[in-house]
Formats: C-alpha cells, structure tokens, sequence
C-alpha cells in the first residue's frame, strides 16, 4: 500500500541541526510532490516547504527561508527535511505529506506518522 | 502568502446534530484549490476534501464541503462520535501553502 515511513524521534540541543527522513513506498516516487508540515505541542499545523522529488525544485515557505533544506534520494525513495539554527520554538512534530496528484500541487493524501523533534538544552 | 481564518474556534454540539465550520481567505483562492483536513489527538491529518467539494477516497457522504472565492465551508450533516476532532482548511492554490488555525468540534 501507498505509504510515508519517517525516522525516529530527535532530541537536539539549541543551535543545532536536525535531519527528518521520510520513506515512500507503493507508488512511483519521482512522480508525486512532498512537502513537510510541522505542529508545535497544542498548536496548529504549519507548512514548511515542498520539493519534487523529479528534478528537486524547491518551494521554502518565507519564514523558513536559509534555515530549512529538503531533499531527496531517488535510488532509496526517501525525502529529508533538514532544519538548522534550532530554537526551543522548533519543538514540533514534523510531517512530510504527498500531493494527491501526479505532477501537480495539491492537497495532501498521504501523510507520514510523524517525528517528534525536541529542542533542550 | 494567504491567510485562512477558520470560525469558529470551537463548536460544541450533540452526537446527530449538524456541523458548519467556516473558513475565509485574505484573498481569493485560485480554482477552488481548497481542501479540508481532520486530525485526532496523536494521528496525522486526514484528507477529507478537495477541491472545495469532492470527499476524498472513503470519506462518508455526510461530510461535504462548498464554497469559492474567499469563502468555504465543511459541512458534517449528522455527528457521529467518531467525528469529534480538529478539522483545518488549507489551500494550495499558489506554491505557497497555508493552513487555518483550525476549528475543535468537540461533544456537549
């Protein structure tokens, strides 16, 4: 079945850098849009920025702007966010959700479960 | 960027009862690129609908959204109490995507 697998929970010291990876499987990854969301304990969800996995065009939402990296690696079929400069304020879980539609910007119809990522000193 | 006010903050009704949540954007949203997400405590999100109005794959007719413009709608015609959860509106009609800060549909 269609399914994002992501990697484990982080504890990161502030200043530090995390990488958040996220693993597609059952469909043709090259094709569908990722983009990674992220929600603070309580809070609502908050877009980051997306990426084609096609050619690694990128779209950075403006507050995450030289903070925030996406990439892909198409021979494992994997996603990665990698957010740095971090703050007690980054304390989320991060998403990455797929675009519904082949080659198009859309809604997002396939979530992954999820990485908590802690800031602590 | 364009922001999306969801109204209200929270509604509090009965299993059965009808739910109508709002969601109004700065400016207009470009080819009805409007969808709905429902979220429970420890889950992702849920994609609902698209496209202002289409239900996503499975989603029960009771659910159904309207709306164009700057101003959508979700309506849940009969609460079940399965339904009780968060619900945001996004829109992805420019590469920038936003989110509401969401509407708590909680049991009275």
């Amino acid at each position: 079945q269609v399914e994002l697998v992501q990697s484990g929970g982080e504890v990161m010291k502030p200043g530090a850098s995390v990488k958040v990876s996220c693993k597609a499987s059952g469909y043709t990854f090259v094709s569908y849009g990722i983009s990674w969301v992220r929600q603070a304990p309580g809070q609502g969800l908050e877009w980051m920025g997306w990426i084609s996995p096609y050619n690694d065009n990128t779209k950075y939402a403006q507050k995450f702007q030289g903070r925030v990296t996406m990439t892909t690696d198409t021979s494992t079929n994997t996603a990665y966010m990698e957010l740095r400069s971090l703050g007690s304020d980054d304390t989320a879980v991060y998403y990455c959700a797929r675009d519904r539609v082949q080659w198009l910007v859309d809604a997002f119809d396939i979530w992954g479960q999820g990485t908590m990522v802690t800031v602590s000193s | 960027e364009i922001v999306l006010t969801q109204s209200p903050g929270t509604l509090s009704l009965s299993p059965g009862e009808r739910a109508t949540l709002s969601c109004r954007a700065s400016q207009g949203v470009s080819s009805r690129a409007l969808a709905w997400y429902q979220q429970k405590p420890g889950q992702p999100p849920r994609l609902l609908i698209y496209g202002a109005s289409t239900r996503a794959t499975a989603i029960p007719d009771r659910f159904s959204g309207s709306g164009s413009g700057t101003d959508f709608t979700l309506t849940i015609s009969r609460l079940e109490p399965e339904d009780f959860a968060l619900y945001y509106c996004q829109q992805y009609g420019i590469s920038a995507r936003t989110f509401g800060q969401g509407t708590k549909v909680e049991i009275k």
